[in-house]
């Protein structure tokens, strides 16, 4: 069946301008993880959807950071006023059930997103 | 803090030949340790899912090692193949927290001929 997709795969952007991110969950996945993976650094929390709410959002950097999915399935993540900083490649997960189960997170392919 | 550290950070080997990557971690109190191995330009992908009981795990030419005691985990690749190279990535989970894993920033495996 279909994985965890995301788009774009490449996202150039001009400081200071608004982007988002799709993910599109495995279907029937109930839990939707949102990640950053800078170059050199382990993947960095961003936030944590089961179904529609997210229970855990406490890894988004700032304010100008926000998600939010509908139905239960596609997510967006959205950087306003994106800055230098933000360049990074974006993961999405999403897993069966709830993240305090062992359930397995699978990943997309990341969205990399370089601002100039 | 939680932290979760791999060793080596990079590691170039001739196919053929076996290897063993390290993770140590800090996290606590621990649920589980993941090996992830992470192709250029794609997600991670789970190899192994080891808990506090197990000691030891196998996947095909991987096997994975967990000493909760001194809090250590290993990764064995058997016979490597061009095909292992690759980030490989070690993820330990909190019991106390229902959605964050910490992540260890990978060890960077290179298998040529």
């Amino acid at each position: 069946g279909a994985g965890v997709s995301q788009s774009p795969s490449n996202k150039v952007t001009e400081k200071g301008k608004d982007v988002e991110l799709r993910c599109d969950p495995i279907s029937g996945h109930t839990a939707l993880y949102w990640y950053r993976q800078s170059l050199g650094q382990g993947l960095e929390f961003l936030i944590y959807f089961q179904g529609n709410s997210a229970p855990d959002k406490s890894g988004l950097p700032s304010d100008r950071f926000s998600a939010e999915r509908t139905g239960g399935s596609v997510s967006t993540l959205t950087i306003q006023r994106t800055q230098q900083e933000d360049s990074a490649v974006y993961l999405c997960a999403s897993s069966l059930g709830p993240s305090d189960n062992y359930y397995e997170q699978y990943f997309g392919p990341g969205t990399r997103l370089t601002v100039t | 803090k939680n932290q979760v550290e791999q060793s080596p950070q990079s590691l170039i080997i001739l196919e053929g030949k076996n290897c063993t990557l390290q993770c140590n971690y800090t996290v606590s109190p621990f649920s589980n340790l993941r090996w992830y191995k992470q192709d250029t330009g794609r997600g991670p992908v789970s190899l192994t899912i080891m808990t506090f009981s197990e000691n030891t795990k196998s996947n095909g030419r991987y096997t994975a090692t967990l000493d909760a005691d001194t809090k250590q985990s290993s990764l064995h690749i058997t016979a490597s193949q061009l095909s292992d190279s690759a980030s490989y990535i070690c993820v330990v989970r909190n019991t106390g927290t229902a959605s964050k894993l910490t992540f260890g920033t990978g060890t960077r495996l290179q298998v040529t001929l």
